[in-house]
Formats: C-alpha cells, sequence, structure tokens
C-alpha cells in the first residue's frame, strides 16, 4: 500500500517562528511537492523536487524554502511564520510524468499561526 | 493565467441522479488528464483519468469525457451518493515532466 506520511496532521505556531513541515514517501518515487489548499484558491504549488539536492520554485515560493536531503523525504520550512501562511499543507510524490504516474498526497498539515 | 479552469465552484444534486463537473483547459500541451477527490482535513486521492488519445474512461459510477477540440473534460458520476460529496480537483499533465497543473475545484454536494 502506497504511504505519502507528514509529520504533524495539525500545528499552531506563533507568527516568527520557523516552522518545518516534513514529508515522508515509501514508494521510492524521484518526484515530491508542496502544495498549499486555501478555500477558493485551489491547490497551489510551492516548491517541487525532481531529485535529492534538487528544488524547483512552484507558484508561490515567497516565504517558504525546502531540503531534500534523501529520496524519501522533502522538508518545508518557513524561515518566519506569519498569518497570511496559515493553510492546509499537501505534500504529494509521483513515480514520474504521463499516464503510467500516478500523483499520490499525504493526508496534510493543517498549519495555524497566530 | 490559469491553464485549467473548473468554473464552477460549487454544485448541489440529489441522491440517485447524475453529477457533471466540467474542467477547461488551454493548453494544447496538456496529454494526460485526473480527476482527484478531496474530503476535508483529508488528502486529495486519485479518482480517474484519461489520455488524449481517447474521449472516454469509465469506471463503475465514475466516467469521464474529453472533448479535444473544445479543450474541455467532464466528470461523470451516475448515480450520486451522500459519500460524493467532497471537492473534485481536475488536473492536467503535459510530458516532460512538469508538474500536474490543478484547477481550484468544485465542492459537490450530493442531498439525500
Amino acid at each position: 500500500d502506497v504511504k505519502v506520511t507528514q509529520s504533524s496532521r495539525y500545528l499552531v505556531k506563533r507568527t516568527g517562528e520557523k516552522v518545518f513541515l516534513e514529508c515522508v514517501q515509501d514508494m521510492d518515487h524521484e518526484n515530491m511537492f508542496w502544495y498549499r489548499q486555501d478555500p477558493g484558491l485551489g491547490l497551489r504549488l510551492i516548491y517541487f523536487s525532481y531529485d535529492v539536492k534538487m528544488k524547483e520554485k512552484g507558484d508561490i515560493p515567497e516565504g517558504y524554502s525546502v531540503s531534500r536531503e534523501k529520496k524519501e523525504r522533502f522538508s518545508l520550512i518557513l524561515e518566519s511564520a506569519s498569518t497570511n501562511q496559515t493553510s492546509m499543507y499537501l505534500c504529494a510524490s509521483r513515480g514520474g510524468s504521463g499516464i503510467l504516474y500516478e500523483q499520490y498526497f499525504g493526508p496534510g498539515t493543517r498549519l495555524t499561526v497566530t | 493565467d490559469q491553464q485549467v479552469k473548473q468554473n464552477s465552484p460549487s454544485l448541489s444534486v440529489q441522491e440517485g441522479r447524475i453529477s457533471i463537473l466540467n474542467c477547461d483547459y488551454t493548453n494544447s500541451m496538456f496529454d494526460y488528464f485526473l480527476w482527484y477527490k478531496k474530503y476535508p482535513a483529508e488528502g486529495p486521492t486519485f479518482l480517474i483519468s484519461i489520455s488524449s488519445i481517447k474521449d472516454k474512461n469509465e469506471d463503475g459510477r465514475f466516467t469521464v469525457f474529453l472533448n479535444k477540440s473544445a479543450k474541455h473534460l467532464s466528470l461523470h458520476i451516475v448515480p450520486s451518493q451522500p459519500g460524493d460529496s467532497a471537492v473534485y480537483f481536475c488536473a492536467a499533465d503535459a510530458s516532460g515532466n512538469t508538474p500536474l497543473v490543478f484547477g481550484k475545484g468544485t465542492r459537490l454536494s450530493v442531498i439525500a
């Protein structure tokens, strides 16, 4: 059974704190992604990675950074959390692109910044 | 500039009737399309997909139709059930290892 796990389901942090969101996949997938979901805005891509130590900016990278030191792990970092980063954060992984490759999502982390 | 558009933010359907969710795209390089379903406080789960070489794909109660000339696809759910109430995301894939492009989603409510 394929698995994408995220370190926390719910998180409450204060403005200015450094926040780490961890994601682990057990499918040996090359590609990993971080999204945030907000009402009316859908799924917005923050960062993605096609290989270890490689990262690419998505549509809304400002205020975020990522780390991929191992193939199975992709971390999202909020250097200094702000209230407008309160959101549902979703990690995903995929083995490749095209019809043969399904994208799997983790359960999400609901982050509240106060 | 949205490449994948779901123009209906919400849809309400009676149990047992057909639900039709629509999706339009602008990029002719997309060659594979997917639908995901998302319940509150959970991650999206894959529902059904279609390749651009087909115009229909069916899986149980779910059917996806693709009209390439109109750059339009639709998801039909027949019969609709209360458990189908969720947000549905349309996504498109272009060959070449680029990320999936998602629409903003349609919230489906199936009323018993």
